[in-house]
């Protein structure tokens, strides 16, 4: 079936610095992707949508300047957390999914800690 | 625009009981439905899915009947294991992208 892999599973970095987040589709072309944010016992908020090629549509409240996503190829998307704050700390997953008719696959997530 | 609500958790179970997880939608159009687990510190996995009315999605022993005039998908496992504590998201799909309900924590305790 559809794989998504997504590095790192966690990382922990220093305020101010910036983090990159990849999102992978290991055996099919993903025109498609999506970011999602997942606060403690919360629900997934969606982020953004990508598509590959295009700029990435962000959901309204999003900062653009602050979560840069990049969709540069039919397998790969990047989230680049930048000047994190501690308030960014959060788990962080990617799905993707290779036409609009088609499932949603979903990466196993990316913890992130701003100290 | 599109919403899913579920029902608030944590449901608390014994090992072999029923379960039930009530899911309703609201959505412009037929949407498909999925239902996704998400076990501690993991990414969502699809569990089962059904794409039009009165299909029965199932998979390791759970079950979901995409019910259009109640709106519904309530998810259900005839004995659920200590294994199947995990946070169960309900999501509906337009043609553009999911939506999820809050999820809800089960807790099956032996």
């Amino acid at each position: 079936g559809a794989v998504v892999s997504q590095h790192p599973s966690w990382v922990i970095c220093k305020s101010g610095t910036s983090v990159k987040i990849e999102c992978r589709s290991l055996d099919f072309q993903a025109t498609t992707m999506f970011w999602y944010r997942q606060f403690p016992k919360k629900s997934l908020m969606l982020m953004a949508t990508s598509n590959e090629g295009s700029k990435a549509t962000y959901e309204q409240g999003v900062e653009k300047d602050k979560f840069l996503i990049n969709h540069a190829s039919l397998t790969l998307s990047t989230l680049t957390v930048t000047s994190a704050h501690p308030e960014d700390s959060s788990f962080y997953i990617c799905s993707a999914r290779e036409g609009p008719t088609d499932g949603y696959t979903f990466g196993s997530g990316t913890r992130l800690t701003v100290v | 625009g599109d919403s899913v609500t579920q029902m608030e958790g944590p449901v608390t179970l014994s090992e072999e009981a029923f379960l039930t997880i009530n899911c309703t939608y609201t959505a412009t159009g037929y949407p498909s439905l999925f239902w996704y687990v998400q076990y501690p510190g993991e990414g969502l996995q699809l569990l089962l899915k059904a794409t039009k009315a009165d299909d029965k999605g199932s998979n390791k022993g759970f079950e979901a009947t995409y019910r259009k005039e109640t709106t519904s998908f309530h998810l259900e496992k005839g004995s659920v294991q200590v294994s199947d504590s995990a946070v169960y998201f309900c999501a509906s799909s337009g043609y553009s992208t999911l939506t999820f309900g809050k999820g809800t924590m089960l807790l099956v305790s032996p």
